[in-house]
């Protein structure tokens, strides 16, 4: 079972450089999102989904944006890297409201990133 | 702004050792609470659900109680085992007019269970 696949698993970016890091699931979860990771720190929000065509904010937003043109895929993008992007990232689904067992989270396996 | 506490941040242990931990939440929107295991270089893993007052899970060694009127949760981890060493998060579900479901982490207990 694949579940939630994130790629790419490492990178390094110069200041000023744009990516985007992929995220799809194959669990046909309605709702998905994007957190980051800092040092000692715990998971911020940055993006999240409840399903194709509906993106909304979470606490981080700045700097990064966001689409879900299928409910598989939910790609972020960095447009104008910058040091303070240098994170672990994590892309999570659930299908959330369809019974509360099923609201746990399905992480992927993380991108780690560095904007040197 | 809501926030998720959990305490203590780390701890070690020794093998055989019980222990426990707190994720304390707000009290208002609960929808749920959630308690994963994160393994060091994984991505965290779903240990329970738990969404009513008084809810106690329990998975081996390893349970959970719930107190949604004064906000909090306990983790226990009975005979603690080397293997039982992770990062413990909960995660505490609101929802807004039973429509968006938003997750807030806490920032994990880091457990080490020393041989």
């Amino acid at each position: 079972n694949a579940g939630v696949t994130q790629t790419p698993k490492f990178r390094i970016l110069k200041i000023g450089q744009s990516m985007t890091l992929q995220c799809t699931q194959d669990m046909n979860h309605n709702y998905m999102y994007w957190y980051r990771q800092d040092p000692g720190m715990g998971l911020k929000l940055i993006y999240y989904s409840v399903g194709a065509g509906i993106t909304d904010k979470g606490e981080v937003p700045n700097g990064y944006n966001v689409s879900r043109s299928t409910t598989e895929d939910f790609p972020l993008r960095l447009e104008l890297a910058a040091p303070s992007q240098t994170s672990v990232y994590f892309c999570a689904s659930t299908a959330a409201g369809t019974g509360r067992s099923k609201n746990i989270q399905y992480f992927g396996a993380g991108t780690r990133l560095s904007v040197l | 702004i809501l926030n998720v506490e959990q305490s203590p941040q780390s701890l070690h242990v020794q093998e055989g050792d019980s222990t426990n931990f707190t994720c304390s939440f707000p009290s208002s929107n609960f929808y749920a609470l959630h308690w994963y295991r994160w393994e060091t270089a994984k991505s965290p893993e779903a240990l329970f659900v738990m969404t009513l007052n008084g809810d106690e899970k329990k998975k081996g060694r390893i349970s959970a109680t719930l107190n949604t009127k004064e906000g909090y949760s306990y983790l226990y981890i009975k005979g603690s085992q080397p293997e039982d060493s992770a990062t413990y998060l909960c995660a505490f579900i609101r929802t807004s007019g039973g429509r968006t479901y938003k997750y807030i982490f806490g920032t994990g207990t880091r457990l080490k269970v020393l041989a």
